[in-house]
């Protein structure tokens, strides 16, 4: 199963708006509903930020929001803050009952 | 509040084997599908291996198929990953994640270091 196809980086600045794309096949992303996204602080565990495309879990700001169209997921973050700096990645159930991440972006506030 | 301790992580050599263990606490382990998520020194995460609730199915990454082997033992609420004939390319953290859902990885551990290097 080959991984997810994230970009390596993003950046935005404070108060501004970021997209991160998470491209897959129709037997992943394109075949379920079942899109997650992970945020990980340095030297911390991944936290859960969107399950099921567009869901947040209780605590998860609204800032946070994600959808999907095709084979492409997305993560959108807006009023960009400090604290939003982080790696992010992408997951997806797969037709072979296995999960595949993607690559990982980089979040650079500026 | 729901905790995820992991053990057993450290340095072995190239074909050696190594068991992982992970102490579940403040949630029913038995309803929850438990995981295990490996992250290689400044790489991304790589999902390893899953078991369900009742531990009657298990599933695995096709680059550990046949060398690793996940068990739980819902009586001591804990996740085991048996690792054998280790490889380079095994060094991570082990992450260890627990889930009502098992789409997704909601609940994690700190994760545990295994190195193996000769």
């Amino acid at each position: 199963q080959s991984a997810l196809t994230q970009p390596a980086s993003v950046s935005g600045s404070p108060g501004q708006s970021i997209t991160i794309s998470c491209t897959g096949t129709s037997s992943d992303i394109g075949g379920y509903n079942y899109v997650s996204w992970y945020q990980q602080h340095p030297g911390k565990a991944p936290k859960l930020m969107i399950y099921d495309v567009t869901n947040r879990p209780s605590g998860v700001p609204d800032r946070f929001s994600g959808s999907k169209s095709g084979n492409t997921a997305s993560l959108t973050i807006s009023g960009l803050q400090a604290e939003d700096e982080a790696d992010y990645y992408c997951t997806s159930y797969t037709s072979s009952t296995s999960w595949v991440f993607g690559g990982g972006t980089k979040l650079t506030v500026l | 509040e729901v905790q995820l301790l992991e053990s057993g992580g450290g340095l072995v050599q190239p074909g050696g084997s190594l068991r992982l263990s992970c102490a579940a606490s403040g949630f029913t382990f038995s309803s929850y599908a438990m995981s295990w998520v490996r992250q290689a020194p400044g790489k991304g995460l790589e999902w390893v291996s899953t078991i369900t609730g009742g531990g009657g199915a298990t599933y695995y990454a096709d680059s550990v198929k046949g060398r690793f082997t996940v068990s739980r033992d819902n009586s001591k609420n804990r996740l085991h990953l048996q690792m054998n004939s280790l490889r380079a390319e095994d060094t991570a953290v082990y992450y260890c994640e627990g889930s009502s859902n098992w789409y997704y990885f909601k609940y994690w551990g700190q994760g545990t270091l295994v190195t193996v290097s000769s």
